[in-house]
C-alpha cells in the first residue's frame, strides 16, 4: 500500500524502549491538544488528548507532556512494541468553537526488533 | 474502525471527470468535517458541517469542491472537472457535541491520471 509520510522525520527505537515524540505547535490560543497514530493506508487513529489547563495526561503506556510556554507538545510510548509502528501527528483545536484541528509535522516511528 | 465510513476506499479518475465521496459519520455526531491529505504531510482542514449547516470552508477548498450534508447525517464532497493536483487522501471525522475529539475515517484515496 502506499506509503503515509515518505518524508517525514524518523525516530528509530529498539523493541521493549521508551520513546518520545517531539512537537511545536502554532497558536498560543489553542486549549486543545491531540495525538493520532496513522498507519499507512488508513485513517488517523486516537491516541491521547490534553486540555490546555493540563501539563501532563497519562493513558495505557502513553503519556502526553504539554508545556504552553514554549508551545511544546510530547508523546511518550512506553515499552515500544512492533504494532507501534506508524507516523504519529499532533493537532491543535485551531478555533474554539469550530474544533477544526491544526495539523503538525508527523513523525514516522520506527520499532526495531 | 472508529465507526466512520467512508466510500469508496480507493478512486481513481482521468482528469476532467467529477468524484463525489460519501461519509457516514457516528450517528449521534453532529459536527462534520472534511480534511485532504498529501504524501509527507498532515491532514488539511477542508470544511465542516454542524448538522446539515455547513459553516465554515477553508481557501483550499475551490469552486470545484462542494460539500452537502442534507439531512445532517451523511455527507458527500464533490471534485468537479478533477485535476491532478487534487490526488490526494479525502479523510472525514466526525465530533459529538461539544466534545473536542474527532474520529476519523479510512479515507478515500483518489488518484487523478
Amino acid at each position: 500500500g502506499e506509503s503515509v509520510g515518505l518524508h517525514l522525520p524518523t525516530l528509530s527505537v529498539q523493541e521493549g524502549d521508551n520513546s518520545i515524540i517531539n512537537c511545536a505547535y502554532s497558536n498560543s490560543a489553542s486549549d486543545y491538544f491531540i495525538w493520532y497514530k496513522q498507519e499507512s493506508g488508513k485513517g488517523p487513529q486516537f491516541i491521547i488528548d490534553i486540555r490546555s489547563n493540563m501539563d501532563k495526561r497519562q493513558g495505557q503506556r502513553v503519556t502526553v507532556l504539554l508545556n504552553k510556554t514554549v508551545k511544546h507538545l510530547s508523546l511518550q510510548i512506553a515499552a515500544t512494541q512492533p504494532g507501534d509502528s506508524a507516523v504519529y501527528f499532533c493537532a491543535e483545536n485551531g478555533s474554539a468553537g469550530t474544533y477544526k484541528y491544526i495539523f503538525g509535522t508527523g513523525t514516522r516511528l520506527k520499532v526495531l526488533a | 474502525d472508529t465507526g466512520v465510513s467512508q466510500n469508496p476506499r480507493h478512486k481513481i479518475t482521468k482528469r476532467g471527470q467529477n468524484v463525489t465521496f460519501r461519509c457516514d459519520p457516528i450517528s449521534e455526531h453532529n459536527r462534520l468535517y472534511w480534511y485532504r491529505q498529501t504524501l509527507g504531510q498532515g491532514p488539511e482542514f477542508l470544511t465542516y458541517f454542524q448538522n446539515e449547516a455547513q459553516l465554515e470552508k477553508s481557501r483550499l477548498l475551490s469552486d470545484r469542491f462542494s460539500a452537502e450534508r442534507p439531512k445532517g447525517s451523511f455527507s458527500t464532497l464533490e471534485i468537479q472537472r478533477t485535476e491532478q493536483g487534487d490526488s490526494a487522501m479525502y479523510l472525514c471525522a466526525s465530533i459529538k457535541g461539544s466534545d473536542q475529539q474527532a474520529f476519523f475515517g479510512q479515507g478515500t484515496r483518489l488518484t487523478v491520471v
